[in-house]
């Protein structure tokens, strides 16, 4: 079964900091993969997704992700947080087969500090 | 013009009632899901439907019951609440089923007391 781990319930940065998140997956053949934003009260919205073209994913809002199948890793970074960044994040896999939902993790809170 | 629409967006009810809670996509989507995310922000997918078809139905108790009526709508029914049923329920869509991109709703925050 597959499986996604997010390491680190809560992230710190300031305003203009590195942003990075990890996400860890676990699936015997190379996967979807995605990450999701919810900011307070809302619904998810797609940041950014890896289907096997570019293992250097670029996304909204800044953020971009690279794939590495030696670390079965997708983090998530942003070179410079802004104040809105602050909101929950969450890493998802999926497998290429029809018929499957999306496996969230956790989630990461991101906070930002001026 | 929301592309995935949910109603209500709060429900508050006592224990033993039975709700209902409304999907409605106007995406042209063929699948569409129900998660539950619960206190500690978890998401986990219930149900999943492909062109009114059920196509995912995971472990959750027959108190729950979804229901499609078309592709751009999909239902869902809780008979009997309990306090455990208390969360976030999101409604989504994509365009293919599985390993695609969900588009959600907003939301809809069911309490039960």
């Amino acid at each position: 079964a597959q499986s996604v781990t997010q390491l680190g319930s809560h992230v710190s940065v300031s305003e203009g900091a590195l942003v990075l998140l990890r996400c860890n997956y676990s699936s015997s053949v190379p996967p979807y993969l995605f990450w999701y934003v919810q900011y307070p009260n809302q619904g998810l919205q797609l940041l950014l997704k890896y289907t096997s073209a570019a293992t250097l994913v670029k996304g909204i809002n800044g953020f971009e992700a690279e794939f590495k199948k030696s670390e079965t890793s997708f983090h998530l970074t942003k070179p410079s947080a802004h104040m809105s960044d602050a909101a929950e994040y969450f890493c998802a896999v999926s497998d290429r087969q029809a018929g499957t939902a999306l496996i969230f993790g956790k989630g990461t809170t991101l906070s930002v500090s001026s | 013009d929301t592309a995935v629409s949910q109603t209500p967006k709060y429900l508050v009810t006592q224990m033993g009632n039975d709700k209902s809670i409304k999907c409605e996509q106007n995406l042209g989507h063929d699948t569409m899901y129900w998660y539950k995310q619960d206190s500690k922000k978890f998401l986990k997918i219930m149900f999943s439907y492909n062109n009114k078809e059920l196509i995912i139905n995971e472990t959750v108790p027959n108190r729950f019951s979804p229901k499609s009526p078309d592709k751009a709508h999909l239902n869902l029914h809780i008979n009997s609440l309990e306090l455990g049923d208390s969360a976030v329920y999101f409604c989504a869509s994509s365009s293919l089923p599985g390993a695609n991109v969900l588009t959600f709703g907003a939301g809809s925050r069911l309490t039960v007391l």
